[in-house]
């Protein structure tokens, strides 16, 4: 069945550093990714999706690019800010599953 | 904006009990879902539902029921609650097509002791 994989249980980062947050998944259809972020005591919202037509997808200085080939979606930021501490989520679904599954989340915490 | 709404937003229960966790969505989407958050283990799907009526069982159904009585409403049920169902539990609602985000409730965090 569809999983999907975070390596990562915990980053810390200094501040102004580069963020890259490692997802992988397995599907057996052509998938859609998400990013999701949940800040303390907050509900996750999403950060960003895959494309179909292999557009990368931006927002707030973050983005991820699908790579088929290795089946990875990683999330990848420039420069840290304190205010990116938070638990990230990936997420996949497909056209025969419309209920996404969830990795395991890391937790990015940025310290000054 | 879309909204999704949980009550109660806490709740502590006694091992044995039964427990309601409740979901309202204004978003006129066909598609909700429960999840339960824990550490080290992310959001696992409990249950979802894409129509009035009907459910259909996720990953961790065991030990859980849900009941879709209407397009805005999505209940969890625990039956006889356990130690182990200790968590926080999300909904979430989303437009029909696996490409749509989904927007997720404030939580419920339940406590069995």
């Amino acid at each position: 069945g569809d999983s999907v994989t975070q390596t990562e249980g915990l980053v810390t980062l200094t501040e102004g550093l580069p963020v890259m947050l490692n997802c992988t998944y397995q599907s057996t259809y052509s998938p859609f990714l998400f990013w999701y972020v949940q800040h303390l005591n907050e509900a996750p919202k999403l950060l960003l999706k895959s494309f179909t037509d292999n557009k990368r997808p931006e927002h707030q200085g973050f983005h991820a690019t699908l790579h088929k080939s290795s089946s990875s979606f990683h999330l990848q930021k420039s420069s840290a800010q304190l205010s990116d501490s938070a638990l990230y989520y990936c997420a996949l679904s497909d056209w025969n599953n419309n209920a996404p599954r969830f990795g395991a989340g890391t937790k990015l915490s940025v310290k000054p | 904006e879309a909204a999704v709404t949980q009550s109660p937003r806490s709740k502590v229960a006694v091992t044995g009990g039964k427990v309601t966790l409740s979901c309202h969505q204004t978003n006129n989407h066909d598609y909700m879902y429960w999840y339960r958050q824990d550490t080290g283990h992310g959001l696992r799907l409990i249950h979802y539902s894409y129509v009035a009526d009907s459910t259909e069982k996720g990953d961790i159904p065991d030990g859980y029921k849900a009941s879709r009585p209407s397009q805005e409403n999505f209940s969890l049920i625990l039956e006889l609650a356990s130690l182990s169902q200790t968590a926080v539990y999300f909904c979430a609602s989303s437009e029909t097509e696996s490409s749509y985000e989904q927007y997720f409730g404030p939580g419920t965090r339940l406590t069995v002791l």
